[in-house]
């Protein structure tokens, strides 16, 4: 059974930091692009960044770059997701996402969850 | 960016009615258009991809069809389980999703 469990979420001050991790089992890991989507309360969701099977392609929103790095460790299926000076806007629901292809079309194929980032002094 | 727009935002129907949920996108996405599914508290759930194809183990009731700019998703008749939100997503470009269609029972 495909699985992806978010964890490292929690309760931080602006201008802090935080770590998220996704462990995925059920799937070769190594061999899927992955993303992460947030969602704030009462919001749609929103695409943060991704990252292709090997690490070496990466892509962020433009509302995260330069404060969020994606990283993946594909001897432990794990993705990570770094946060930095983090600001109240941050605040969301963060899912670590599995993309799948049909043809050249990709889609989000399997969700986790979610960890629950509160950005707040 | 390419922005996408759903309507309605919101919708009330009955057990048994036949829903379209509709969503444009700013500019042509040929097929890149997903659907899913999201219920409070439960990870979203995939229910068609490249703008008709069913996702396995989505019933039959829901299907999608469009390209371009303008999408349908259709439930040909509504179930209990069925009243959750809706979002579309363009996978064109950087993913965006609509800002989501909330289905209600009447």
């Amino acid at each position: 059974e495909v699985q992806v469990v978010e964890s490292g979420g929690g309760l931080v001050q602006p201008g802090g930091s935080l770590r998220l991790s996704c462990a995925a089992s059920g799937f070769t890991f190594r061999s899927y692009w992955m993303h992460w989507v947030r969602q704030a309360p009462g919001k749609g969701p929103v695409w943060v960044s991704r990252i292709n099977s090997d690490g070496s392609s990466i892509t962020y929103a433009d509302s995260v770059k330069g404060r969020f790095t994606i990283s993946r460790d594909n001897a432990r299926n794990t993705l990570y997701l770094q946060m930095n000076s983090l600001r109240a806007e941050d605040t969301a629901v963060y899912y670590c996402v599995r993309e799948s292809k049909h043809w050249f079309v990709p889609y989000f194929d399997f969700w986790g969850q979610g960890t629950l980032v509160t950005v707040s002094s | 960016d390419i922005q996408m727009t759903q309507s309605p935002s919101s919708l009330s129907a009955s057990v048994g009615d036949r829903v379209t949920i509709t969503c444009r996108s700013s500019q042509s996405i040929s097929s890149y258009l997903n659907w899913y599914q999201h219920k409070p508290g439960e990870a979203p759930k995939l229910l068609i991809y490249a703008a008709s194809s069913l996702q396995s183990g989505v019933p039959s009731r829901f299907s999608g069809s469009g390209s371009g700019t303008d999408f349908t998703l259709t439930i040909s008749s509504l179930q209990p389980e069925d009243f959750a939100t809706y979002y579309c997503q363009q996978s064109y470009s950087n993913p965006q999703f609509g800002q989501g269609t909330r289905l209600e029972i009447k």
